[in-house]
């Protein structure tokens, strides 16, 4: 079945800092990602949806210049969380979709910012 | 506006009983009703879609059904390994883009 990589699974950094996190599509292209956001006991927050090759459109609410998202093949989009702050620490999921392919979630990040 | 509601928030069980959870939704256009499986620290795990009213799918102990209004998911004789938080989700307007409930935490003790 299709598998959808995500790295790392947690990462701690400092306030200020920049943080990327990666997400592989391991067996299949993947066309399209999503980017979510899980606050403890809440439901999942879609961040973004990235296109191979275009730029993520951005959900409202979402500050597009702290949360990079870059989808420069059709099996690698990355988030780069921008200085980092406290407030978004947060568990992040990528979910990604290809010609065929159902909607396969990453296993997360857990991003812990000090 | 597209909602979906779960209920209820956590369920403890004990090991052989058996229950339901909940999902109602409000959506213009069903593309699919979604369930995941969410253990702690992990990404979600697909499970079923369901798309028309009267639709049942059986997965193990895992049964989940749809109205025109609500899915449910019944767990059959749960163990302790069926302990997770399930999420049910439906696409919004553009296929791909999900509209996530806040999930249940099930929790099956021995």
């Amino acid at each position: 079945g299709a598998v959808v990589s995500q790295h790392p699974s947690r990462v701690i950094c400092k306030s200020g800092t920049s943080v990327k996190i990666e997400c592989r599509s391991l067996d299949f292209q993947a066309t399209t990602m999503f980017w979510y956001r899980q606050f403890p006991k809440k439901s999942l927050m879609l961040m973004a949806t990235s296109n191979e090759g275009s730029k993520a459109t951005y959900e409202q609410g979402v500050e597009k210049d702290k949360f990079l998202i870059n989808h420069a093949s059709l099996t690698l989009s990355t988030l780069t969380v921008t200085s980092a702050h406290p407030e978004d620490s947060s568990f992040y999921i990528c979910s990604a979709s290809g010609t065929g392919i159902g909607y396969t979630f990453g296993s997360g990040t857990r991003l812990t910012v000090v | 506006e597209d909602q979906v509601t779960q209920s209820p928030e956590a369920l403890r069980l004990q090991e052989g009983e058996s229950s339901s959870l909940n999902c109602s939704y409000t959506v213009s256009g069903l593309r699919g009703l979604f369930w995941y499986r969410q253990d702690p620290g992990k990404g979600p795990e697909f499970l079923f879609t369901l798309y028309s009213a009267g639709e049942e799918k059986e997965k193990e102990r895992l049964k989940a059904t749809l109205t025109k209004k609500e899915s449910f998911l019944h767990i059959t004789a749960p163990k302790p390994e069926d302990s997770a938080t399930y999420l049910c989700a439906v696409p919004t307007d553009s296929w791909g883009k999900f509209q996530f409930g806040a999930g249940t935490q099930v929790v099956v003790t021995p």
